[in-house]
């Protein structure tokens, strides 16, 4: 059983174009995220949510919009699709807080706007 | 501002030797330690985490980490590399004063045949 997971697994779009990534958990985690991971391998948290509310909504432009259906799901949304958007996007679960406990993690959405 | 140093980029290493990944952070307390490992084309796997107690963790894969404070480093070991240990390794540090959870930027192991 995958734990976390989340779908396309490859995503190649043009600009300007709108598309969704999807995620759910079956963890019974009560906190998800989005990272979005560059070239170089960085991490950076994009956005949180602890019972479908949002807890951290980090400098990320207002193109990027998630949404939390329920406390096992978390899509993300990119309107106007541009070069700088190309990356992995990760979604990860976790019990508590997230910076006092162990993330899960999906296996990504590698994500080429051309 | 908290940060996380992982000195290497990338480190070669026989099959068969030892491993030691350096991780250092700037934090005035005690924070929360992790390792995480990505094998290519995956997500992040926690390798093993430090919270308080006894400053020689173990975790997954053989690894262990050693939280020593006065010299701000939580380094990963593992005494004998495989081949299927080669991936990126990234290193956490969880801060409760500001609630931020920072990551080093990534080592990556290459084993030599």
């Amino acid at each position: 059983d995958t734990a976390v997971s989340q779908t396309p697994k490859y995503l190649v779009t043009q600009m300007g174009n709108d598309k969704s990534i999807k995620c759910e958990q079956n963890l019974g985690h009560d906190t998800m995220y989005w990272y979005k991971q560059d070239s170089k391998k960085f991490l950076k948290i994009m956005f949180s949510y602890n019972n479908k509310e949002l807890i951290i909504n980090e400098t990320v432009p207002n193109r990027f919009s998630p949404k939390s259906p329920d406390k096992a799901h978390l899509n993300l949304h990119i309107n106007s699709l541009e070069l700088g958007d190309s990356a992995v996007y990760f979604c990860a679960s976790s019990q508590g807080g997230f910076y006092n406990s162990p993330l899960h993690f999906g296996n990504g959405t590698r994500l080429t706007v051309t | 501002a908290q940060s996380v140093t992982q000195p290497d980029i990338h480190i070669t290493v026989s099959e068969g030797a030892s491993l030691e990944l350096r991780c250092n952070y700037s934090y005035g307390a005690t924070p929360y330690l992790f390792w995480y490992v990505q094998s290519p084309g995956q997500g992040l796997q926690l390798l093993l985490k430090y919270f308080s107690g006894d400053t020689l963790v173990q975790g997954i894969k053989g690894f262990e980490a050693e939280f020593k404070r006065s010299q701000s480093s939580f380094n990963l070991r593992k005494p004998s590399v495989h081949w299927s240990d080669a991936a990126e390794y990234f290193c956490a540090v969880g801060d409760d004063s500001n609630y931020q959870l920072i990551w080093g930027a990534g080592t990556k192991l290459i084993i030599k045949p």
